[in-house]
């Protein structure tokens, strides 16, 4: 069972739309939750993290985070084909470590 | 504000040769050190992590070893490279906070070719 699941996409999304992503987590103990952006041939970039329920907002990312539900979710509000990428979902503390758990991405794609 | 290194870029090495990737850490003392792998098209591999100095945790068998010689420097080490080894070779630091593991930060990568 993976700990950490997206769906793999393409998400197609127009440009100026909402995009959505989800991530669905199994280790009930975790404590932190960051989504990614990592470009083709680049190296993961850090763009939301949340530590408690409810919601945080960043320009135009807001990452959700139920807890009870085990999942988290990132949207971005009017997509922009910059925003084209592979997003990557991370959960740590699981197990009261210092690890760092990575779905496999969900591509994105915002078409002009 | 904190920057972290990674060297070399590239990297082509036959099948059989030794492996030596560096990753420093810069305007931070005592981070959470790591390790990861990348092959093409697929998730990050979580391979070593490191608390401390002399303090590594492995989460892959097999012929990769780590280190940690110094607060801020990590290394990556083989001695006998494996085609199965080639792949995006990805170092990250971050900060432990009171509650739990705290944002973590990629250097920008080792792409690894073994042939």
């Amino acid at each position: 069972q993976k700990e950490v699941e997206q769906n793999s996409g393409p998400l197609s999304v127009p440009e100026g739309a909402i995009a959505s992503l989800n991530c669905t987590y199994s280790d009930r103990g975790s404590q932190s939750f960051f989504w990614y952006r990592q470009y083709s041939g680049k190296s993961p970039e850090l763009i939301m993290f949340i530590y408690s329920n409810g919601d945080k907002e960043d320009g135009r990312f807001t990452a959700q985070l139920n807890k009870a539900s085990q999942y988290v979710s990132l949207l971005i509000r009017d997509s922009q084909p910059s925003d084209s990428a592979t997003y990557l979902c991370a959960v740590a503390g699981t197990s009261g470590t210092y690890k760092y758990i990575f779905g496999t991405g969900t591509r994105l794609k915002v078409l002009a | 504000s904190q920057t972290i290194h990674q060297w070399p870029a590239t990297l082509v090495q036959p099948v059989g040769s030794p492996l030596s990737l560096e990753c420093t850490v810069e305007g931070t003392s005592n981070p959470n050190l790591y390790w990861y792998r990348q092959a093409a098209g697929r998730g990050l591999q979580l391979l070593f992590y490191s608390v401390g100095i002399g303090q590594i945790s492995s989460e892959v068998p097999q012929n990769l070893s780590a280190s940690r010689p110094q607060d801020r420097q990590f290394i990556l080490s083989s001695k006998k490279l494996l085609l199965s080894d080639s792949g995006f070779y990805l170092c990250a630091w971050s900060r432990g906070l009171a509650g739990g593991p705290g944002e973590q930060y990629f250097g920008p990568g080792t792409r690894l070719t073994v042939t």
